[in-house]
């Protein structure tokens, strides 16, 4: 069952824009991950962060938790056309393999 | 990162008949693999969990006999569509885990004519 709510459910930004899409969860988790699915393909998993992290970097992605208010956040720097994608959040109980994705937040790049 | 091969990646089948949907870990062994539902514009629907050498386990509403599971190795899964209906048209994506982390297919658009 979805656990997730993203939002916005849709951005559209100028290339070089910064784009941040939210995530909010119920219960407690493991871990929390982000994903993005290109249209018509699978999931690409981008970044995990733990119940005990704030935050973490990989290139431009910048992923914030706040275990206290249930959220999430993904920052997509300086995006380009390729980024055009839809991206999901994905939280994982303890002890458990099961991932429960967010509805997703669909984010177009324009050149 | 894991690669994970799903074929085929699109299948067209008549009402009435079964469809085979493989999903592979190639470069890994997957205890554990998930089946998903994804309609359009939504987010993915968990069906089942696949694990190796045991039956796997349907979420809630999955209709284990129209969805047959097969974890027969650590490398693959495969999901059998039993007489497909046109509600059943929809995008399967399949997943290995690698604890925490998930690898995915690359889906396959399944068609009921």
């Amino acid at each position: 069952s979805q656990q997730g709510e993203e939002d916005p459910q849709a951005l559209s930004i100028q290339e070089g824009e910064n784009a941040t899409m939210n995530c909010s969860y119920k219960t407690s988790i493991n871990n929390l991950q982000w994903y993005r699915q290109n249209s018509g393909r699978g999931l690409v998993h981008l970044i995990l962060i733990r119940s005990n992290e704030r935050e973490k970097h990989s290139g431009r992605l910048r992923v914030t938790l706040d275990t206290s208010k249930k959220s999430s956040s993904l920052l997509i720097t300086a995006s380009r056309a390729a980024d055009t994608a839809s991206y999901f959040c994905a939280t994982q109980l303890i002890n458990d393999y099961k991932l429960s994705f967010g509805a997703g937040t669909t984010v177009t790049v324009r050149a | 990162g894991a690669v994970v091969s799903q074929h085929p990646s699109w299948v067209i089948c008549k009402s009435g008949t079964s469809v085979k949907i493989e999903c592979r870990s190639l470069d890994f062994q997957a205890t554990t693999m998930f089946w998903y539902r994804q309609f359009p514009k939504q987010s993915l629907m968990l069906m089942a969990t696949s694990n190796e050498g045991s039956k796997a386990t349907y979420e809630q509403g999955v209709e284990k006999d129209k969805f047959l599971i097969n974890h027969a190795s650590l490398t693959l899964s495969t999901l059998t569509v039993t007489s497909a209906h046109p509600e059943d048209s929809s995008f399967y994506i399949c997943s290995a885990s690698r604890f925490p982390e998930a690898f995915f297919g690359q889906g396959t658009r399944l068609t009921v004519v």
